[in-house]
């Protein structure tokens, strides 16, 4: 149980294009979901957090207006990766919380941009 | 506002050989301990978590850990290591009274196992 996808697994595109993460909880509901980013050799660091049905809280330093969050519905939020830029590529990890209150993370989208 | 401090970035060991991750943090509130894998461009695994009970915690795959309060500390173990082992392992915690919200993580440990 606590499954949680995300789509694309890899991903490349051209600098300045747009590319969408999707993050899903696939046999329970989330309210709330989490999106990291992961840099080579690196930690993860939390980028924002995502609430259904209202606006995602973004941590100090990450661009809102770069990093597109909708939390449509109890089992998938969306990371959108707005004119993405070299500096951009990285991975990206989301997580949902499940019932008892803990994060299930998901298996990561490796976004290179060229 | 809490940090974790995972001492060692590498940590080589043989086959069958025991292993501990070293793990501290600090925090101004009662906390959960978390330990996660993370195989090569893949998504975090629970190992185990501490919750409140017992110090001495067990996990999947053979792995332990023990939550020593006085020495903020929360190490993981693992008597006899596989080279399945080989991989990136990470030391979170989150306040208590939160426990699915802000996860601080720490740098990580590189676990690399030799045959």
């Amino acid at each position: 149980g606590a499954v949680v996808s995300q789509h694309p697994s890899r991903v490349i595109c051209k600098s300045g294009t747009s590319v969408k993460i999707e993050c899903r909880s696939l046999d329970f509901q989330a309210t709330t979901m989490f999106w990291y980013r992961q840099f080579p050799k690196q930690s993860l660091m939390l980028m924002a957090t995502s609430n259904e049905g209202s606006k995602a809280t973004y941590e100090q330093g990450v661009e809102k207006d770069k990093f597109l969050i909708n939390h449509a519905s109890l089992t998938l939020s969306t990371l959108t990766v707005t004119s993405a830029h070299p500096e951009d590529s990285s991975f990206y990890i989301c997580s949902a919380r499940g019932g008892q209150g803990f994060q299930h993370f998901g298996p990561g989208t490796r976004l290179t941009v060229t | 506002a809490q940090s974790v401090t995972q001492l060692d970035s590498q940590v080589p060991v043989f086959e069958e050989a025991p292993v501990e991750l070293r793990c501290n943090y600090s925090s101004s509130v009662s906390v959960y301990l978390f330990w996660y894998v993370q195989y090569p461009n893949q998504g975090l695994q629970l190992l185990l978590k501490y919750l409140s009970g017992s110090t001495l915690v067990k996990g999947i795959n053979g792995f332990e850990a023990e939550f020593n309060k006085s020495q903020t500390s929360f190490h993981l173990r693992k008597p006899s290591v596989h080279i399945s082992d080989t991989a990136e392992y990470f030391c979170a915690v989150s306040g208590s009274g939160n426990a699915g919200n802000m996860l601080t993580f720490g740098g990580g440990t590189r676990l690399m196992v030799k045959p």
